[in-house]
């Protein structure tokens, strides 16, 4: 699978839009990006999945560098709901069975 | 219904008990997939289902038995576990296995092996 890098970490205060960077350097052209969180004490929950253009939806957007080596998530007011582990993952489109494999991940924390 | 359900939600066990996880969900999904998370880390994948047939086993010891009897459920059974093994384990289904899938999560079984 290929592989991404995101921060361990970042920090928002609460109302303020939030840019969660990945970096996926290796994408091949069948790879899907998704994006993925986990709030604490809970399962992990969808957010968002883009191939080559940006998507938006009703909780994030994201934006997908032309090389598609980078992509963005973009809250675009953080609450204190949104604290939690975000993972950004690639995805080929290539194979029938393409299961999750989760990085470490970014630890977003919102300040009120 | 956009629900996974998972029972137990804590399930606490010796070394020489055998117990079932169990997972369901009626949004029609066709794919069902079982992971491990331990503390502070990240989900790992165990098993993949794919219309009610194994179609992933991450090389995960035969201790740990998956199931799943119809569309609907999915369970895991456990016998012989070690301390290491606890954990939580989450329970995903998606409408098909492909990369455009978005996968729905249960809020896990938390499993503490004594």
């Amino acid at each position: 699978d290929a592989k991404t890098t995101q921060p361990n970490s970042m920090e928002s205060n609460e109302e303020e839009p939030v840019h969660l960077p990945c970096n996926h350097s290796t994408i091949s052209g069948t790879d899907y990006i998704h994006w993925y969180r986990q709030l604490p004490s809970q399962g992990p929950e969808y957010v968002i999945h883009g191939l080559t253009s940006n998507v938006n939806n009703r909780m994030a957007s994201l934006a997908i560098a032309e090389d598609r080596k980078s992509s963005t998530l973009i809250l675009h007011r953080a609450t204190l709901r949104d604290a939690a582990v975000y993972y950004c993952i690639l995805r080929d489109s290539n194979s029938g069975n393409t299961p999750l494999v989760f990085g470490k991940g970014t630890r977003l924390s919102v300040i009120a | 219904d956009t629900e996974v359900t998972q029972t137990p939600k804590h399930l606490v066990m010796g070394m020489t008990n055998k117990k079932s996880l169990k997972c369901e969900q009626h949004m029609g999904h066709r794919a069902m997939y079982w992971y491990k998370q331990k503390a502070k880390k990240p989900p790992e994948l165990m098993f993949v289902y794919s219309y009610e047939k194994l179609s992933i086993n991450e090389s995960v010891p035969s201790r740990f038995s998956p199931e799943c009897p119809n569309s609907s459920l999915l369970n895991l059974h456990l016998h012989a576990l070690q301390p290491e093994d606890s954990a939580l384990y989450l329970c995903a289904s998606s409408q098909r296995s492909g990369a455009y899938n978005e996968q729905f999560f249960g809020p896990g079984t938390r499993l503490t092996v004594l």
